[in-house]
Formats: structure tokens, C-alpha cells, sequence
């Protein structure tokens, strides 16, 4: 059964620094990579995924991620975070063989200072 | 508007008391889903559904139960609820296919057992 970590439990920064947060998955085979975002006191919305193809994936907001396959990583990146992208974070992989089924990490929460 | 709709929001109850959970989609998606998210755990499956009267136990089946008589409406019972069932609950719905993996969340509703 495939899991997923995200080491970074907590993040702090201040607005307009750089934000990494990392994904690493343990699944062999072919997998499908997401990252969502939960802002305070709401759902879950999808932020960007990962199929097939350019492995730099651009998603909402200014927010992108890369799969390097050889780390099983799925790290999410912004340049420059604003105070509106506090929330928590979670990184999710779909096996290929797992139909619909999503792992989700952890969680990072990020708060991001004015 | 296309959304997941659960109800209810907030939920106190005493061990031992039954209840429901209703989860409702409008976008007849075949896939439904129950995840329950704690402080550090991510969000693990409870319970899912592929289609109407096709479920299947997730990563944490333990306590609960779920029906699907209706494509729209997958509920999650708790027949005998207990204070480790204490947390966030959030409903889940999409359209089945590996290239359709985008789950739609419903906004969730927060349980405390006392």
C-alpha cells in the first residue's frame, strides 16, 4: 500500500519569502500526484496535480510543483507567498492500480506573517 | 452550483448514542468518499463507494458504517459512537476513472463524542 510524508509539519514565513514544502511517497509503480489546500475553515480544493508529461506542474494561484520520480518526491513551491496563502497543505498520491482511491500526507501548516 | 453538500456542520453527541452524517453531490458523480482528518494524520478513508450499492472498507473502517441507495447521497453511520471518533469529517465525491481523480470536498462536519 503506497503512504505519503510531509516532514514539514508546521511552517512559519514572512510575506514574499520562497516556500517549499516536500511530498514523498512510497509506491513503485505508476502513481498520480496531488497537492490541496485547506484554508481556515474550509473544504479541501484542489491546488494542482500531477498525471503524466512535464513533470513541473503549474497550478492555481502561483503555485507549482515537480515530481522527480527517481526521489519519489512531489515537492510544492511558490517564489513569493502572500498572507492570503496561510492554510494547510496536503500532498496525495493515486496508485494506478488503486482506482479512485487517494493517500493523503500529514498535513503542513503554513502561516505566512504580514 | 455544483458542490457536496454534508450536513450537520458542528455535532456533540454522549457514547453510545447512534447517528448519521448525510452527504449529499449534484454532479452525478459515480465515486463517494468519507475521510476523517486528525491533527497530524492527514486525511485517512473511512469508507468509499464506486458506485450505487458498491461500498468498500478504506484505511479506517473500525465504528462505522455507510449505504448507497442513491447515487447523490451516501451517509456515515456511527452505530455506537465513541470519544476516539472525535474529529473532523469530510465527504468526498468525483467521477471514476483514473484520469478523473479530482475529488470535490463537502465542507465538513466536526464531531465531538463526550
Amino acid at each position: 500500500a503506497q503512504s505519503v510524508s510531509q516532514h514539514n509539519h508546521h511552517v512559519i514565513l514572512s510575506e514574499a519569502a520562497s516556500l517549499e514544502l516536500g511530498c514523498n511517497y512510497s509506491y513503485g509503480g505508476t502513481v498520480n500526484l496531488f497537492w490541496y489546500v485547506q484554508y481556515p475553515g474550509q473544504h479541501l480544493q484542489l491546488l494542482l496535480k500531477y498525471f503524466s508529461g512535464d513533470p513541473l506542474v503549474k497550478g492555481i494561484k502561483g503555485f507549482e510543483a515537480e515530481f522527480i520520480k527517481s526521489k519519489f518526491s512531489f515537492n510544492l513551491r511558490k517564489p513569493s507567498v502572500q498572507w492570503s496563502d496561510t492554510a494547510e497543505y496536503f500532498c496525495a498520491v493515486n496508485a494506478n492500480n488503486a482506482g479512485n482511491m487517494l493517500t493523503f500526507g500529514g498535513g503542513t501548516r503554513l502561516m505566512v506573517k504580514p | 452550483e455544483a458542490q457536496v453538500t454534508q450536513n450537520p456542520r458542528y455535532l456533540i453527541t454522549v457514547t453510545g448514542k447512534k447517528l448519521t452524517v448525510t452527504c449529499s453531490q449534484n454532479m452525478n458523480h459515480e465515486y463517494m468518499s468519507w475521510y476523517r482528518q486528525d491533527p497530524g494524520l492527514g486525511l485517512r478513508q473511512i469508507y468509499y463507494s464506486m458506485n450505487v450499492e458498491v461500498t468498500d472498507k478504506g484505511d479506517v473502517p473500525e465504528g462505522y458504517k455507510v449505504s448507497r441507495k442513491e447515487k447523490r447521497n451516501f451517509p456515515l453511520i456511527l452505530e455506537s459512537p465513541s470519544p476516539n471518533q472525535t474529529s473532523l469529517y469530510f465527504c468526498a465525491s468525483s467521477m471514476t476513472g483514473a484520469a478523473a481523480v479530482k475529488l470535490f470536498f463537502g465542507s465538513g462536519t466536526q464531531l465531538s463524542v463526550l
